[in-house]
């Protein structure tokens, strides 16, 4: 069956470390995503790519980026890790349209 | 004002009672209309989506869209312990763009 998966689930961190989040999709979905979750705030998109090559900022990018080399993956790299980003990290994909977007488990993340 | 207003509760209700679940949103240009559903510690599924104005029956959960006043429902009747999740609604606009813009989400408790 097609999943989308991301690793590590969780992760502890040191304030300025880099930080890579894998997200890997078998669906072969054009769409991909990056959310963070918290408290207060919901579900708030970081990055998205609707094709190999192809990247774009979403509404809380600061401090983050993605690359997008083929279909099936897009890993999130936090460039110098901060205590504000410590979050719960869900990856998604889907195809064009309205179209359901399909998430991943998710992964926890705590900068200390 | 955010393009989505969801009250996040928590909301705790006895089985068998009726759900109302509530959104407004304030981009004229969102079509679609997507509930999603959270359990705790996984990621949102599609529970259901409409488009325009209108009401979408499925099964026990039925949503409702006014996009004159921009205010968007999702009923749960005969509501089960089973629904205890979060609900997010989630409008998107089509035309090209597949981001999703979401709602806060409301924590739901069915009380057996």
């Amino acid at each position: 069956d097609a999943e989308i998966t991301q690793s590590p689930r969780h992760k502890i961190t040191e304030t300025g470390r880099q930080v890579t989040l894998a997200c890997h999709q078998t669906w072969n979905h054009n769409n991909m995503f990056w959310y963070r979750q918290d408290l207060g705030h919901g579900l708030r998109l970081i990055h998205y790519s609707y094709g190999v090559q192809d990247t774009n900022k979403g509404e809380v990018s600061d401090g983050y980026s993605v690359s997008r080399s083929n279909t099936e993956d897009l890993p999130l790299t936090l460039e110098s890790a901060a205590s504000s980003q410590t979050s719960v990290y869900f990856c998604a994909s889907s195809e064009p349209g309205p179209n359901e977007q399909f998430f991943g488990p998710g992964t926890r993340l705590t900068v200390l | 004002q955010k393009e989505v207003e969801q009250d996040p509760g928590p909301l705790s209700v006895p089985e068998g009672a009726i759900v109302s679940l509530n959104c407004t949103y304030s981009n004229s240009a969102f079509q679609y209309f997507m509930w999603y559903r959270q359990y705790s510690r996984k990621g949102p599924e599609l529970l259901m989506y409409t488009y325009s104005s209108g009401n979408k029956e499925d099964g026990r959960f039925t949503a409702q869209v006014d996009k004159s006043s921009k205010y968007i429902s999702l009923f749960i009747r005969d509501s089960q312990p089973s629904d205890s999740a979060t609900y997010l609604c989630a409008p998107y606009s089509g035309a090209g763009s597949y981001q999703l813009t979401f709602g806060k989400g409301t924590k739901l408790s069915v009380i057996p």
